[in-house]
């Protein structure tokens, strides 16, 4: 299994601002994702964060918006640019170990 | 296009009451078939998945190729069983999840 903690857990942002979430793993993995869901909604898978390498963004989403660091195989971040209220959602990383995907705690954010 | 449907947002059953959740997908290819649990204030994690062919928790779920569904069914249902229950299935090799919008489980006493 995998243990994975996100930072912060919650927060509440200013429309324009940009917030950085955290995504640490007790183990090294290789395949980690980023995923958002919207009030009401689903997830929705929004890149795969890559070791030493560009993110892979799904449609839809960008990197000027949505830039992602991945600097080793236990730790990334996500941040969420110039934010604006429609950017209000829970923030979730996973990581497939043995062939199951498990996730973190999600990071809820408001913008106002 | 890529989906998976999960047309109950709410379904509410007494306890001993069979359970069956449902799921259907549209996927060109062959997918995976996945079924997640998120229990009140604790994370998202997965229940079972079509390949394991596993009871767990009393939960089993059959892939219908011919009618695209994954439903996920219990007997008896129990009070702990109450939790949002997702859909969700991913190409094969890919990881990358495509989730239903879920429907959440009221098993009342």
């Amino acid at each position: 299994s995998a243990v994975i903690s996100q930072k912060p857990s919650r927060d509440i942002c200013q429309r324009g601002t940009s917030l950085t979430i955290q995504c640490q793993v007790d183990s090294q993995v290789t395949m980690m994702f980023w995923y958002r869901q919207q009030p009401g909604q689903s997830l929705t898978l929004i890149a795969t964060a890559n070791q030493g390498s560009e993110a892979t963004y799904e449609s839809g989403f960008v990197i000027d918006k949505f830039p992602i660091s991945r600097p080793n195989l236990t730790f990334s971040t996500l941040t969420v640019s110039n934010m604006s209220p429609e950017d209000s959602s829970i923030y979730l990383c996973s990581v497939v170990v043995a062939e199951t995907q498990y996730f973190g705690p999600g990071t809820r954010l408001l913008v106002l | 296009a890529q989906r998976v449907t999960q047309p109950e947002k709410l379904l509410s059953v007494f306890k001993g009451a069979p359970v069956e959740l449902k799921c259907n997908y549209s996927y060109s290819g062959s997918p995976e078939l996945f079924w997640y649990v998120q229990y009140s204030r604790q994370r998202l994690q997965l229940l079972l998945r079509h390949i394991s062919r596993e009871s767990i928790k009393g939960f089993t779920a059959d892939l219908n190729k011919g009618e695209t569904s994954f439903h996920l069914k219990k007997p008896f249902a129990q009070e702990e069983d109450s939790a949002m229950y997702y859909c969700a299935l991913s190409g094969r090799a890919t990881n990358k999840l495509i989730f239903g919008t879920g429907t959440l489980l009221a098993v009342q006493p």
